[in-house]
């Protein structure tokens, strides 16, 4: 099993749209839960972080964790085309504090 | 500021040169990674410094070597260039708050892309 796990997609929804992307993972005491966006041919960019159970909200980015399912999920309201690009999740493993990704899941917002 | 700065953007090698793929970052930054990203397998950290002076292995090490030259700089060197090689290849730093390692936003630089024939 990976140790962290997202569906590669591609995930397409419609704009106006509320994409929802998920993630899961391995490790039980991690701790810190990030998710960065990456458009193609560019480097990852943080967009959100999330440390505590329950939702955190960022303008249309909405981060949600529940550490018993061990599940981390993107919401992104009112998407947009810009927002067409792969999402990592990243997770804080139990090895020395290190970031380990996911392997990342492709948006393509349709106008 | 620049943020992350990387050097080469792009760099094709044949099989068993050597080559030297160079980091800095000028926000005064404590942490240091070196990452490869390859199709379908995500971030894959290869090296990192968690300050100046140290250096510790991540989740593929094998094949290649680092060097934190000061606080600015950590660069990634390749010994014997392999076609498992290529990639792209990024670095990215941290600002590593007191007992709290690795909670920092990781700031990423543009990336190299590697080629080896």
């Amino acid at each position: 099993q990976k140790e962290v796990e997202q569906n590669s997609g591609p995930l397409s929804v419609p704009e106006g749209a509320i994409a929802s992307l998920n993630c899961t993972y391995s490790d039980r005491v991690s701790q810190s839960f990030f998710w960065y966006r990456q458009y193609s041919g560019k480097s990852p960019e943080l967009i959100m972080s999330i440390y505590s159970n329950g939702d955190k909200e960022d303008g249309r980015f909405t981060a949600q964790l529940n550490k018993a399912s061990q599940y981390v999920s993107l919401l992104i309201r009112d998407s947009q085309p810009s927002d067409s690009a792969t999402y990592l999740c990243a997770v804080i493993g139990n090895q020395g504090g290190k970031l380990i990704f996911g392997q990342g899941t492709e948006l393509s917002v349709k106008p | 500021n620049a943020g992350v700065t990387q050097t080469p953007k792009f760099q094709v090698l044949k099989t068993g040169q050597s080559m030297t793929l160079q980091c800095a970052q000028d926000m005064n930054h404590n942490s240091m990674y070196w990452y490869r990203q390859d199709p379908g397998m995500g971030l894959r950290l290869i090296y990192y410094s968690a300050s100046e002076g140290t250096t510790d292995k991540g989740e593929v090490p094998n094949g290649y070597n680092v060097s934190r030259l000061n606080k600015r700089e950590f660069s990634l060197r390749l010994e014997s260039a392999a076609p498992s090689q290529t990639s792209v290849y990024f670095c990215a730093s941290s600002e590593v708050r007191s007992g709290r390692f690795g909670t920092d936003t990781q700031y990423f630089g543009p990336g190299t892309r590697l080629t080896v024939l």
